[in-house]
C-alpha cells in the first residue's frame, strides 16, 4: 500500500475553500485516490475518489496531477459542519476484500 | 439510501464478559468488515468477510474475537473475554462487488469495558 503524508490539521473560515493536499509518492500504476470524512463520534465517510484529473461531485473535488504523487481534497465554501477529520486513502479500487488502512488524517476546524 | 445499522449504539460490560456487536450491512452488499478505534486514535481495521468465511484479519483480531453472519442481513462481531483496552468505537462496514474502496460505515457500538 502506498504511504500518505497529509497535514495534521488546518484551520477555515466559514465561506471559505479549503484544499487539502495528499502526498502519495509511491503510488502503483493501478492505485486510485480516495477520501474518507468522518465526524465526531460517528463512522467514517466515503466522500470521493479518482485516478486521475479532476473528478468532482457534490461534496467536494479532487485534482490529481499527471504524475499523480500527490492530490488535492478541496471543499468549497465550507461551514461549520464540515468540521471534521479527512483521511486521504491509496489503493487498488477493487482488489476483492483488502482493507482501508486510515492514517491519522487532516483534523479541519471550521470556524465562523 | 441505504445504509449500515449497528446495535447496541452504547455497551457497557464487565471485564471477562462476553459481548456481541450486531450490524446489518447494505442489503445487496458482499463484503463485510469490522474496524475500531480507541479514543483519540486511528481507525483500525480488524477483520474482513466475505462469502462467509474470513477473508482477512488484523493482529488484534485474536482467538478472543469472531464474526459471524448468522442470517441473510445479520453480521456479528463478538469478544468472547473482554478486557479493559478493548474500550473503543467499534464500526461495521460493507462494500459491492469490486468496490471495496468505497466502504459504507456504520454509526459505530461505544464499547466501555469496566
Amino acid at each position: 500500500l502506498a504511504k500518505t503524508t497529509q497535514p495534521i490539521s488546518m484551520d477555515s473560515y466559514e465561506g471559505q475553500e479549503v484544499n487539502i493536499t495528499c502526498s502519495h509518492n509511491n503510488i502503483a500504476t493501478n492505485d486510485y485516490i480516495t477520501w474518507y470524512q468522518q465526524f465526531p463520534s460517528q463512522g467514517p465517510r466515503f466522500i470521493i475518489q479518482g485516478y486521475k484529473t479532476k473528478v468532482t461531485n457534490e461534496v467536494a473535488s479532487l485534482f490529481i496531477p499527471a504524475d499523480r504523487k500527490s492530490s488535492t481534497l478541496s471543499l468549497p465554501r465550507v461551514s461549520l459542519s464540515d468540521t471534521a477529520v479527512y483521511y486521504c486513502l491509496v489503493g487498488l479500487r477493487n482488489s476483492g476484500n483488502t482493507p482501508l488502512v486510515f492514517g491519522k488524517g487532516t483534523r479541519l476546524s471550521v470556524i465562523a | 439510501e441505504p445504509e449500515v445499522t449497528q446495535t447496541p449504539s452504547h455497551q457497557v460490560t464487565q471485564m471477562g464478559q462476553e459481548v456481541i456487536l450486531r450490524c446489518v450491512p447494505i442489503s445487496n452488499h458482499l463484503y463485510f468488515y469490522w474496524y475500531r478505534q480507541i479514543l483519540g486514535q486511528k481507525v483500525e481495521f480488524l477483520v474482513s468477510f466475505y462469502n462467509n468465511e474470513i477473508s482477512e484479519k488484523s493482529e488484534i483480531f485474536d482467538d478472543q474475537f469472531s464474526v459471524e453472519r448468522p442470517d441473510g442481513s445479520n453480521f456479528t462481531l463478538k469478544i468472547r473475554s473482554t478486557k479493559l483496552e478493548d474500550s473503543a468505537m467499534y464500526f461495521c462496514a460493507s462494500s459491492s462487488e469490486g468496490l471495496h474502496y468505497e466502504q459504507y460505515f456504520g454509526p459505530g457500538t461505544r464499547l466501555t469495558v469496566t
